[in-house]
């Protein structure tokens, strides 16, 4: 079985502060993991992903992932927050192995402060 | 750029009419996703489609509830009879999956058919 938590519904954070929206997964076998994001009235856009190699993964808009193992974590980070990063993000993950779909959590909103 | 393309982007209409929404995937991509997003339910997957074939429909409410792929440029995903507790929006996504080589290229979603029934 694969699931995923996002245990924060929503995260502030002032602009030019560093931001982190945190994600956990479960999986049987090794995890693929990503990160979309959702702006209003529209379709979740990708971020990044991890599939296997350096644990420190680097996506669009100066968003970096860290994959860690032994927590089960992939949280998502950026160093100096935008207001246009406002907007809904999700965290998925599959099982390496098999043919299922991503489960994604259940999402966190991020509101960035001017 | 390539974008899966959904239609209607709003839909509108009363509790046992029947509705079809339709997606276009992206040219060459094998695999497409139905997803239905709420409030209070968050992203659900309804069905998952690889080269045309159905391969989990199981978050699918089976009686009256359908998703096909007629060819492989074309989804559809009918709700009949339709019901109140249907509305919300619902996304298609597409995605490419080669083989162990290449083994989770990123969704692609579209922008979503906003349904409500009254």
């Amino acid at each position: 079985a694969q699931s995923v938590a996002q245990p924060e519904d929503q995260v502030n954070v002032a602009e030019g502060n560093p931001l982190t929206v945190k994600c956990t997964y479960s999986v049987s076998g090794n995890p693929y993991l990503f990160w979309y994001v959702q702006y209003p009235n529209r379709g979740l856009q990708f971020l990044l992903k991890y599939i296997t190699g350096d644990n420190l993964v680097k996506g669009s808009y100066g968003f970096e992932a860290e994959f860690n193992k032994s927590q089960t974590s992939f949280h998502l980070k950026k160093p100096s927050a935008l207001v246009s990063d406002s907007a809904l993000y999700f965290c998925a993950v599959r099982e390496d192995t098999g043919r299922r779909a991503l489960t994604f959590g259940s999402g966190t909103r991020l509101q960035v402060q001017p | 750029d390539a974008r899966v393309t959904q239609t209607p982007r709003h839909k509108v209409t009363e509790m046992g009419q029947e509705v079809t929404m339709r997606c276009q995937p992206i040219l060459g991509h094998n695999t497409v996703f139905w997803y239905r997003q709420t409030m209070m339910q968050g992203l659900e997957l309804l069905a998952y489609f690889r080269n045309r074939a159905p391969l989990d429909d199981s978050g699918m409410p089976k009686d009256r509830f359908s998703a096909e792929m007629p060819d492989a440029t074309l989804a559809t995903l009918k709700i009949q009879p339709s019901e109140p507790r249907d509305s919300a929006v619902y996304f298609c996504a597409s995605g490419l999956v080669l083989d162990r080589r290449n083994p989770s290229q990123p969704q692609h979603f579209g922008d979503g058919t906003r349904l409500s029934i009254l």
